[in-house]
């Protein structure tokens, strides 16, 4: 496998589910990130971890959790998620997160679906 | 706060021509910008970068201009094919990724 490696590529929950997703990436990289892409609107940057620690949190709502356990794996714990939710969420990893090195190499993403 | 805007939502061009798609940023100290290419049904994907100490980069078949007096950015695709079809961002980075919403781009036949 290379590159960054998004499970499920499609789900399915309802309200009062608890479910994660999963980013693996093959490419040796220390910060690894999650966006969420709704239609039309620009991604939005969610949780950005550098060496498996998080070093950014954009005022994400807590029924999303990260969980970083080393720096090839990221998870976005999902628990009560409402309908405005459903999106696609997009895992990337960098070098870094220095200017320079904090590149992105994308996954396919996660499509989310809240009933 | 920092924006980034595309000028159009939708491009459609006919085979074989030239595409232009501009993007305009409102942050004068973004030192790096890039353009990403997403096609359906996958990730977002590096085209192409450039610099603010340059005006021009060019690629394979792709072209970045960049304007830092009107803040302004744009790519340029040579002979587009139906390959291109995608949507096409631009994001400026200072000490994170700045993303505009995205151009889609349809090559007609």
């Amino acid at each position: 496998e290379t590159g960054v490696t998004q499970t499920p590529r499609h789900l399915v929950m309802g309200m009062t589910n608890k479910k994660s997703l999963k980013c693996e990436q093959h490419l040796g990289h220390n910060a690894m990130y999650w966006y969420k892409q709704s239609a039309k609107k620009p991604l939005e940057l969610m949780f950005v971890y550098s060496l498996e620690e998080r070093v950014e949190n954009n005022s994400v709502p807590s029924r999303f959790s990260p969980e970083c356990p080393n720096s090839s794996h990221l998870f976005l714990h999902l628990h009560t998620l409402q309908p405005e939710d459903s999106a696609l969420y997009l895992c990337a990893s960098s070098q870094g997160t220095e200017p320079g090195a904090n590149v992105l190499t994308f996954g396919a993403g996660s499509r989310l679906t809240v009933l | 706060g920092e924006s980034v805007g595309l000028h159009l939502p939708t491009l459609s061009v006919q085979e074989g021509d030239n595409s232009i798609i501009n993007c305009a940023y409102s942050n004068s100290a973004s030192d790096y910008f890039i353009w990403y290419k997403q096609e359906s049904g996958k990730g977002p994907q590096f085209i192409i970068d450039i610099r603010s100490n340059m005006d021009k980069r060019q690629g394979q078949r792709v072209t970045v201009l960049l304007n830092k007096t009107v803040k302004h950015l744009s790519l340029q695709i040579a002979a587009t094919q139906p390959g291109d079809s995608a949507v096409y961002f631009c994001a400026t980075l200072r000490r994170q990724l700045t993303f505009g919403s995205g151009t889609q781009l349809t090559v007609l036949p």
